[in-house]
């Protein structure tokens, strides 16, 4: 079974400018989240879908960066402009939720490859 | 300026030895617990998890023990071999809430 997909795997960028992440997340979960890992913050959650809907964003840094899930099968994590301080690996991982916010099952999220991303 | 990294606990055992990861929870409202393992250059992979209304949990070479009275979290590795050798996270999920909460991890060193 594939896993999660993230391209690109690497990226290096120029102050200023626009980088855009892409995630497939594993067929029929329902979740997707995008995360931001640092040797200063470890890892952070940035913004959570479920069903394909934003539910929380509260740890995107700034408006600098938005994420978009147009489909079950895709999202984008970008940033524009783009600073040295945000180079970090950025990872996506899926899940299927069952019961969101319940005693369910399903909380377990599955991780993708990462995308490391350096802006000089 | 020099810039302060993110220490990681480093646990350091032989082969064949078994290892004992610990992680404190801050959450007393939190209801399910996972762990994953990442190794270099690799995402976070799921290697167990746990509810709360369990104490213990046993997988493949691996033992998920949970204390809710003092909100603390193991992970018992049996025979580890060198290529358990990664970072290992503990992660929370609040009640109420749909997404996980990490710690700040532990590097397990084995060798051979």
């Amino acid at each position: 079974d594939a896993g999660v997909i993230q391209s690109p795997r690497h990226e290096v960028t120029e102050m200023g400018q626009e980088v855009t992440l892409r995630c497939k997340p594993i067929s029929g979960h329902n979740s997707l989240f995008w995360y931001r890992q640092t040797m200063m913050r470890g890892l952070e959650l940035l913004i959570y879908f479920n069903n394909n809907v934003p539910i929380d964003d509260s740890g995107m840094p700034e408006d600098r960066f938005s994420a978009k899930m147009p489909n079950a099968s895709f999202s984008t994590l970008k940033i524009q402009p783009s600073e040295p301080r945000d180079s970090a690996v950025y990872f996506c991982a899926s899940s299927l939720i069952l019961r969101t916010g319940g005693f369910g099952s399903g909380y377990e999220q599955y991780f993708g490859p990462g995308t490391r991303l350096t802006v000089t | 300026g020099e810039s302060v990294g993110l220490h990681l606990p480093t646990l350091s055992v032989q082969e064949g030895d078994n290892s004992i990861i610990n992680c404190a929870y801050s959450n007393s409202a939190s209801d399910y617990f996972i762990w994953y393992k990442q190794e270099s250059g690799k995402g976070p992979q799921f290697i167990i998890d746990i509810r709360s209304n369990m104490d213990k949990r046993q997988g493949q070479r691996v033992t998920v023990l949970l204390n809710k009275t003092v909100k603390h979290l193991s992970l018992q590795i049996a025979a580890t071999q060198p290529g358990d050798s990664a970072v290992y996270f503990c992660a929370e999920r609040r009640s109420g809430y749909s997404t996980l909460t990490f710690g700040k991890g532990t590097m397990l060193l084995v060798s051979p």
